[in-house]
């Protein structure tokens, strides 16, 4: 199975600060077909986790550009700017290039 | 898009218990679906898959116990929970193809 593996495990900020989740997966999460299937999702609390990107740079419809990806291989990384209240929860990296889908353990992101 | 999980509760261990899975606002049948899992205070645990076709992956922890099924004229997923375990005490949630919509998700609580 692919280890998806997620640091820091909390991160305090400051509202319009800035912030750097890294996702690392232990095998290349690059398809056959080409593309490179890691998403990040936010799980605000109490509620289901939501979809912010998708094919490692790709904003989901309505996420802010606040939110940005990049990465490739095996390397990850989530950038949140100007962090507003809104955006506090546990974030979680995830791989749907093979089977079984794998996610990180998530990133508590808290204010400071 | 819409999706409704309804079904869970609590149950016995090596009890049965079948989940299901509303789906509304976008065209069911031409979708993959997924059950994904979060066991109290954890992270995200990927359960089954069904393509559109209806093919079906499991994760290793679940395979020969779970079954994920389809009713294309209900619009409704299922998950069949047999030969219950406590770890299986969890908030299972569906979710659309890439993850993109989730449900608001129940609760099964394995438990004597």
């Amino acid at each position: 199975d692919v280890v998806m593996t997620q640091t820091p495990v909390s991160l305090s900020v400051s509202l319009g600060g800035q912030v750097s989740i890294s996702c690392r997966s232990s095998q290349s999460l690059v398809h056959n077909n080409g593309n490179t299937y890691l998403s990040w999702y936010l799980q605000k609390p109490g509620q289901s986790p939501q979809l912010l990107i998708y094919k490692v740079s790709n904003r989901f419809s309505g996420i802010s550009d606040r939110f940005s990806g990049s990465g490739s291989g095996t390397d990850f990384t989530l950038k949140i700017s100007r962090v507003e209240p809104d955006d506090l929860g546990v974030y979680y990296c995830g791989q749907g290039t093979q089977y079984p889908y794998t996610f990180g353990a998530g990133t508590k992101l808290e204010l400071k | 898009v819409q999706l409704v999980e309804s079904g869970g509760g609590l149950v016995q261990p090596g009890k049965s218990l079948k989940l299901s899975c509303s789906a509304s606002g976008f065209t069911f049948s031409s979708y993959g679906m997924h059950w994904i899992r979060q066991a109290p205070g954890k992270g995200l645990d990927w359960v089954a898959y069904i393509s559109s076709s209806s093919g079906t992956v499991y994760a290793d922890a679940v395979k020969g116990r779970f079954t994920i099924s389809r009713d294309n004229a209900k619009n409704t997923l299922y998950l069949q929970l047999n030969s219950l375990k406590s770890e299986d005490t969890a908030i299972y949630y569906c979710s659309t193809t890439h993850f993109d919509y989730w449900g608001q998700g129940v609760m099964v609580t394995v438990s004597s």
